[in-house]
């Protein structure tokens, strides 16, 4: 593994289905991160881990829950599934949250929820 | 609220130079950020600033005014592999990145 990968690349998924998308860094950096992005708007944070076994809730945090049982992995997932949230979503991760630290991204997940 | 504007979308021919244009409004500021995106990928790191001025990196420049909540990013000497998104990124006094929407770049021959 070189950096952040996340699985599945897409999905599509029936209503009212639970799904977790998986995120796995190997910078062992300590901050890691959950985005939507949609057409025609900014990426919106979801979900956010200062460091393994916290997290914090961004700005769109309905629906979604994260863990961080360890420095490398952060699933999210969709307890029940809604059509809203059909989007392209992508994990990220950074050293710290602080100074000039860069976000690095994962390839995103592209999920339909039908 | 917070925000961040960005152009939608600018077009310009290669080999000539093009700035893209950022201005927000946040919560406080703990410095800026430009990513570059292309179609179907994920976004990588260009640029950051948190002091006023320019940053010059190879063909690549960001500027920064905190006075004015205003950034723009400066590319020169185009390529058809610039044709990409630019997102401007804030972070805010919570140690969030706030994202605008993106400037999609068309480079024509």
């Amino acid at each position: 593994i070189a950096g952040i990968t996340q699985a599945p690349t897409s999905q599509i998924l029936a209503a009212g289905r639970r799904m977790t998308l998986r995120c796995t860094q190997d910078m062992r950096h300590n901050a890691m991160y959950w985005y939507r992005q949609d057409l025609g708007l900014g990426l919106r944070l979801i979900h956010y881990s200062n460091t393994a076994g916290t997290t914090g809730k961004g700005e769109v945090p309905d629906g979604y829950s994260v863990s961080r049982a360890n420095t490398d992995d952060f699933p999210l997932t969709l307890a029940s599934a809604v059509p809203s949230q059909t989007s392209v979503y992508f994990c990220a991760s950074s050293y710290t949250r602080q100074g000039a630290d860069t976000q690095y991204f994962g390839p995103g997940t592209r999920l339909t929820v039908l | 609220g917070q925000n961040i504007d960005q152009p939608t979308e600018m077009t310009a021919t290669e080999g000539a130079i093009v700035q893209i244009n950022c201005t927000y409004q946040t919560s406080g500021f703990n410095g800026l950020f430009w990513y570059q995106q292309h179609a179907g990928e994920a976004p990588t790191f260009l640029s950051y600033n948190v002091l006023d001025g320019l940053e010059e990196k190879g063909r690549f420049s960001s500027f920064l005014s905190r006075s004015k909540g205003y950034s723009y990013l400066l590319l020169k000497e185009l390529q058809m592999k610039d044709s990409a998104s630019y997102l401007c990124a804030v972070r805010d006094s919570n140690y969030q990145l706030i994202w605008g929407a993106g400037t999609k770049l068309i480079i024509k021959p």
